[in-house]
C-alpha cells in the first residue's frame, strides 16, 4: 500500500507559539490531503482539504488564520497552529488518496500536539 | 455533508464469541464505506471496506454487510481474540468538490475478555 509519514510524531510547546507539522506521502503524488484532527476518546473530525496550487478548503468551525495549511508539493502538505493554546493540544492525522486506490484513503502516523 | 451514526458505543465480548457494530449514513451520494481499527495513539488501520455496489464482503474472521436502500452497514467479527480488542470506527466516502472525503462514526471500543 501507499506510504504516508508525519513528522515530528509528537511535539511539545508553550501557549502562543506556533508549531508546524508535515504530512508526506513517500511513494506517490497527492494532489489532494487531509488533514484531521482527534481529541482523546473521540472521532477523528476533519478539519480541512488541502489542495496542491490552490487554497484549502476549512470545514465549518475551523479557523483558517488559526491552521495554516500550504500544500507545497504533490508530496507535501504543512499544517500550522498558529498561538497554540492548550485547547489546541490534540491528536493530528493527515492522510491521502491514491489515483490508483478506490476512494482509499492512506494515513500518517499521527503528531500529538501538547501546549502547555 | 454526510452524518455518520454508530452503535454501539462500547461493546464487550467473551473470547470466541461474535461481535457485531452497526452504522447508519444520510448521503446517498455515498459510494464506500471502510471499517478502521484504531489502537491507542496510532493511526487509523484499514480492516475492511466495502464498495456501493456491494452487498457483503468477507476476509477471514471479518465480514461486512451493507444496505444501500436502509443506508445501514454493519461490520461482523467471528471468534473474536483479545488482540481484537481496539477502537473501530465505521466510515463513508461521499464527494466534497474535486475530491471525496471522508465522514467517520464516533468509535466503538470493543473489549474482548479471555
Amino acid at each position: 500500500g501507499a506510504v504516508v509519514s508525519q513528522h515530528p510524531s509528537w511535539v511539545i510547546c508553550k501557549s502562543g507559539t506556533s508549531v508546524k507539522i508535515e504530512c508526506r506521502s513517500l511513494d506517490f503524488q497527492a494532489t489532494t490531503m487531509f488533514w484531521y484532527r482527534q481529541f482523546p476518546k473521540q472521532s477523528l473530525m476533519l478539519m480541512a482539504t488541502s489542495n496542491e496550487g490552490s487554497k484549502a478548503t476549512y470545514e465549518q468551525g475551523v479557523e483558517k488564520d488559526k491552521f495554516l495549511i500550504n500544500h507545497a508539493s504533490l508530496t507535501l502538505s504543512t499544517l500550522t497552529v498558529t498561538s497554540a493554546h492548550p485547547e489546541d493540544s490534540s491528536f493530528y492525522i493527515c492522510s491521502a488518496p491514491t489515483s490508483y486506490s478506490y476512494n482509499e484513503q492512506f494515513f500518517g502516523p499521527g503528531t500529538r500536539l501538547t501546549v502547555l | 455533508g454526510e452524518n455518520v451514526e454508530q452503535h454501539p458505543s462500547t461493546l464487550s465480548v467473551q473470547e470466541g464469541d461474535s461481535a457485531v457494530i452497526k452504522c447508519t449514513y444520510s448521503d446517498s451520494a455515498s459510494n464506500y464505506f471502510p471499517w478502521y481499527k484504531q489502537e491507542l495513539g496510532k493511526r487509523p488501520q484499514l480492516i475492511i471496506d466495502i464498495r456501493s455496489n456491494v452487498g457483503e464482503k468477507k476476509d477471514q474472521r471479518i465480514a461486512v454487510t451493507l444496505n444501500k436502500t436502509a443506508k445501514h452497514f454493519s461490520l461482523h467479527i467471528t471468534e473474536t481474540q483479545p488482540e481484537d480488542s481496539a477502537v473501530y470506527f465505521c466510515a463513508a466516502s461521499f464527494p466534497s468538490g474535486s475530491a471525496r472525503q471522508l465522514t467517520f462514526g464516533s468509535g466503538t471500543q470493543l473489549t474482548v475478555l479471555p
